[in-house]
């Protein structure tokens, strides 16, 4: 069983530049999630995607934006840059048919905005 | 909406030691409730899962929980560290129902000193 793959791991970009970060779901599953967490913060969540539709949205800006594809994969992409965005992206897949499935994460993308 | 607070924002303990790291939640709804473990440059690893039944929980590499609903807690234990348990560990807490949005506490990190 594969697990969930992100790239890339490490990314530098400058203010006002876009990112989009890429995710690869378990095997299996059709959800994903992803999270942002700042240097010595737990991880907040962004958004979820099902079935290719944002399935809820944390407190994030319309910049963050995203896609799932049908093979279930997924990208996060940021507009426009600011330094408070530098933080590691975490990517998480679970089966959203079964509602007490677990969530399970891949390694992230450590972003740094300069 | 829920929330999660992690009591210990450092615990430093002796290797062969017994280790409890407290987390309290607070939700308007039922929540699942969740350990995760990142080691240091890695993602997420899930440590152990409340979901319904017996409210003590065992989890990999040892790990145990008790969930008490009256005081909406969940700390986690082990009965006896090992120099690799040093890490971030975080409790989470997701609604039983709608989107599988985690939310995190801040986390706790665990030093096992020799």
């Amino acid at each position: 069983e594969t697990g969930v793959t992100q790239s890339p791991t490490h990314l530098i970009k400058t203010r006002g530049q876009q990112v989009t970060l890429r995710c690869s779901s378990q095997s299996g599953h059709n959800t994903v999630s992803w999270y942002q967490q700042a240097l010595g913060q737990g991880p907040q969540f962004i958004f979820q995607y099902y079935r290719e539709e944002e399935n809820g949205r944390g407190n994030f800006p319309p910049r963050f934006s995203g896609l799932q594809f049908p093979n279930y994969s997924s990208e996060l992409n940021v507009n426009a840059l600011e330094l408070d965005d530098s933080a590691l992206y975490l990517c998480a897949s679970s089966k959203r048919d079964f509602n007490t499935d677990t969530q399970y994460f891949g390694p992230g993308t450590r972003l740094t905005v300069l | 909406a829920q929330s999660v607070t992690q009591l210990d924002s450092q615990v430093p303990v002796f290797e062969e030691a017994p280790v409890e790291l407290r987390c309290n939640y607070s939700s308007s709804v039922s929540v699942y409730l969740f350990w995760y473990v990142q080691y240091p440059n890695q993602g997420l690893q899930l440590l152990l899962k409340y979901l319904s039944g017996s409210t003590l929980v065992k989890g990999i590499n040892g790990f145990e929980a008790e969930f008490n609903k009256s005081q909406t807690s969940f700390h986690l234990r082990k009965p006896s560290v090992h120099i690799s348990d040093t890490a971030e560990y975080f409790c989470a807490v997701r609604s039983i129902q709608g989107a599988q949005k985690l939310v995190f506490g801040q986390g706790t990190r665990l030093t096992i000193n020799p």
